[in-house]
């Protein structure tokens, strides 16, 4: 079965930190990728996306993330996190099942809480 | 614009009712697809509706069915509601089927 596997559950950082949030998928043939944040309090909301094209993407609030196939890794990134980046992050995938839907899957979700 | 509107906020019903949520979608707007949001099972995805059509369906019961109408606006309904029904439930609408979503603020079921 399709699956997308977030392996941070909970990070705790500083201001000024640099983060990386994980996320790998199983899936077959051609997958759009996305991560969503989730602010305290508000809606989800697209943070960034690929479809096609260079691997390295350019998102919101001066996060990227990277495509890398061969490893089914859609890695989150950021130099230097601010306490308002504190939120929820789901990466997500959209790609083909075994039954010829195109649905997407959502990780589990990680918790950033940045100190000030 | 406005953005991706679900009536109601919250919602108690009792076990083995129905209920009925409503979504509007963005102006524009033709896909909507519904999401099941609990602490358990994160965010699992229900069904999408493209142009009044269900395009695609997750792995949920049928106790769980959607409609679209002409307008993009849809409705989602469970019946025979069972205390595992508690959740969130999430409306996403976005242009295409393959497109960026964009989602509404949820309705929150209690199931007592």
């Amino acid at each position: 079965a399709q699956s997308v596997s977030q392996h941070n559950h909970h990070v705790i950082l500083s201001e000024a930190a640099s983060l990386e949030l994980g996320c790998n998928y199983s899936y077959g043939g051609t997958v759009n990728l996305f991560w969503y944040v989730q602010y305290p309090g508000q809606h989800l909301q697209l943070l960034l996306k690929y479809f096609s094209g260079d691997p390295l993407v350019k998102g919101i609030k001066g996060f990227e993330a990277e495509f890398i196939k061969s490893k089914f890794s859609f890695n989150l990134r950021k130099p230097s996190v601010q306490w308002s980046d504190t939120a929820e992050y789901f990466c997500a995938v959209r790609g083909p099942t075994s039954g010829g839907s195109y649905i997407p899957t959502f990780g589990r979700g990680t918790s950033l809480i940045v100190h000030p | 614009k406005a953005g991706v509107t679900q009536t109601p906020r919250y919602l108690i019903k009792t076990r083995g009712q129905q209920v009925t949520l409503s979504c509007s979608p963005i102006s524009g707007h033709r896909s909507v697809s519904w999401y099941q949001q609990t602490p358990g099972q994160g965010l699992q995805f229900l069904f999408e509706y493209f142009s009044e059509t269900q395009r695609n369906k997750g792995n949920f019961p049928g106790r769980f069915s959607g409609r679209q109408f002409s307008n993009s606006r849809s409705e989602m309904n469970v019946s025979t509601l069972e205390l595992g029904d508690s959740a969130l439930y999430l409306c996403a609408s976005s242009h295409g089927q393959s497109d960026e979503q964009y989602f509404g603020p949820g309705t929150r079921l209690t199931v007592t």
